[in-house]
């Protein structure tokens, strides 16, 4: 079964410090891998893709095939980080893992 | 970046009434819309995939006949919640894909929050 796992649903820092969300998918084949955010009261938005690998806002994601993760990573938290962020696979459908609420704090 | 138009952004409606949500394209055109469900603190869930000119298709356990889905134009997909429950009461999130944009990235609908009372 294809599955998204992302075991941490909060996850609170001070500001400045690094911070690093969990993904980990389950999928027959290669599946196309994003990280959405959801800012407070704001609508779902693209953060980054792995094909891309680019950085978004400080944040980077490294896809390792071999233990199906594909981490999001930020070496230095900001207060405008807060915010819901879900992992999300691209295979036909795009799906969502549970999603982890980030706090930053100052 | 392309935008994707939700209406109403909130409704209440009786028990037993039905109630249609609109999701527009304004920018692009869509083939192709999702609709998703989300219950409070959990993640969204797909429901239906809504495709232009035909059927849609409908994720497993999701009942095709409560919520019908119709895609009649390239910029407008609804989703009509029929007979409706307190336990249909959640947030809807309709999304779609930008072909002239690779068709990858999703862009989403700012959402309906249904209360069924």
């Amino acid at each position: 079964a294809q599955r998204v796992t992302q075991p941490e649903k909060l996850l609170s820092v001070f500001k400045g410090a690094p911070v690093e969300l969990k993904c980990n998918y389950s999928y027959s084949g290669s599946p196309e891998l994003f990280w959405y955010v959801q800012y407070s009261r704001q609508r779902l938005q693209l953060l980054l893709r792995h094909i891309s690998r680019e950085s978004i806002k400080g944040f980077t994601a490294d896809l390792n095939k071999g233990e199906t993760s594909f981490h999001l990573k930020k070496p230095f938290a900001q207060e405008e980080d807060s915010a819901m962020y879900y992992c999300a696979p691209l295979r036909d459908k795009l799906s969502f893992g549970a999603g982890t609420t980030v706090t930053v704090r100052a | 970046g392309a935008v994707v138009s939700q209406h109403p952004s909130r409704v209440i409606c009786k028990s037993g009434t039905s109630v249609k949500i609109e999701c527009r394209s304004l920018d692009f055109q869509a083939t192709t819309m999702f609709w998703y469900r989300q219950f409070p603190k959990q993640s969204l869930m797909l429901m239906a995939t809504s495709n232009e000119g035909s059927k849609a298709t409908y994720e497993q356990g999701v009942e095709k006949d409560k919520f019908l889905i119709n895609h009649a134009s390239l910029t407008l997909s609804t989703l009509t919640v029929t007979s409706a429950h307190p336990e249909d009461s959640s947030f809807y999130i309709c999304s779609a894909r930008d072909p002239g944009r690779g068709n990858t990235e999703a862009f989403f609908g700012q959402g309906t929050r249904l209360t069924v009372v």
